[in-house]
């Protein structure tokens, strides 16, 4: 069965200061690894789609990185409207169709 | 362009009744997906649709059920409703609902089961 995890639970970040968010994953036969953002009481907001080791994707200040075991979220010089729960999310060969997600990382960026 | 809509936005249910969800797809997308979220945690996988047909089902009790029109929008209806049931539920459109493709969410439709 697939598995994801993503640590920190939560990050409290100053504006401006960078840091990386985790994705561990497990499954047989990765078809895309997803990251989404979600707001308070809103659905998730699609940002990158990865699917094999060694793939970057890059969007204003986050960066997606993917290896066979992980992926980071690498967020470049936060602003507060940064702030959300990201979420990572993998669909593998096995897996029915449907999209496996982590229980988020809530970030705060501090003004 | 407008994105994936849920209808309605909020709803309010005792224990026991039955509920209907709605959601219209992207434009062009042919398949959609219903996810369960509750407070804290990811969105749990409950129904793929393409074509009409099922195609994949999550871990849920047969009292929820779904379909899909020809114009591609999608039902999820929950009979019985439980306290439990008191979640977010999202749907997700993509273009073929191949694997590996990106699913687009919906704003979502916030159950109160009391």
């Amino acid at each position: 069965e697939d598995q994801v995890t993503q640590s920190p639970e939560a990050l409290r970040l100053q504006e401006g200061e960078s840091s990386s968010l985790n994705c561990s994953y497990t499954v047989s036969g990765l078809r895309g690894l997803f990251w989404y953002r979600q707001d308070p009481g809103k659905g998730p907001e699609f940002l990158f789609t990865l699917y094999s080791a060694g793939e970057e994707k890059e969007k204003e200040r986050l960066k997606a990185t993917l290896t066979k075991k992980e992926s980071f979220l690498h967020i470049t010089a936060p602003k507060p409207e940064d702030s959300a729960t990201y979420l990572c999310a993998v669909q593998s060969a096995g897996s029915n169709y449907k999209l496996t997600f982590g229980k988020g990382t809530l970030l705060t960026v501090n003004p | 362009d407008a994105g994936v809509t849920q209808s309605p936005t909020h709803l309010i249910k005792t224990r026991g009744q039955h509920v209907t969800l709605r959601c219209s797809p992207i434009s062009g997308h042919k398949s959609v997906s219903w996810y369960q979220q509750v407070l804290g945690q990811g969105p749990q996988f409950i129904f793929q649709y393409y074509e009409k047909e099922e195609r994949g089902r999550g871990n849920f009790p047969d009292r929820f059920s779904a379909r899909q029109f020809p114009n591609y929008s999608s039902e999820l209806n929950v009979n019985a409703l439980l306290l439990g049931d008191s979640a977010l539920y999202l749907c997700a459109s993509s273009f073929g609902g191949q694997l590996g493709e990106t699913q687009y969410f919906g704003p979502g439709t916030r159950l109160l089961v009391l």
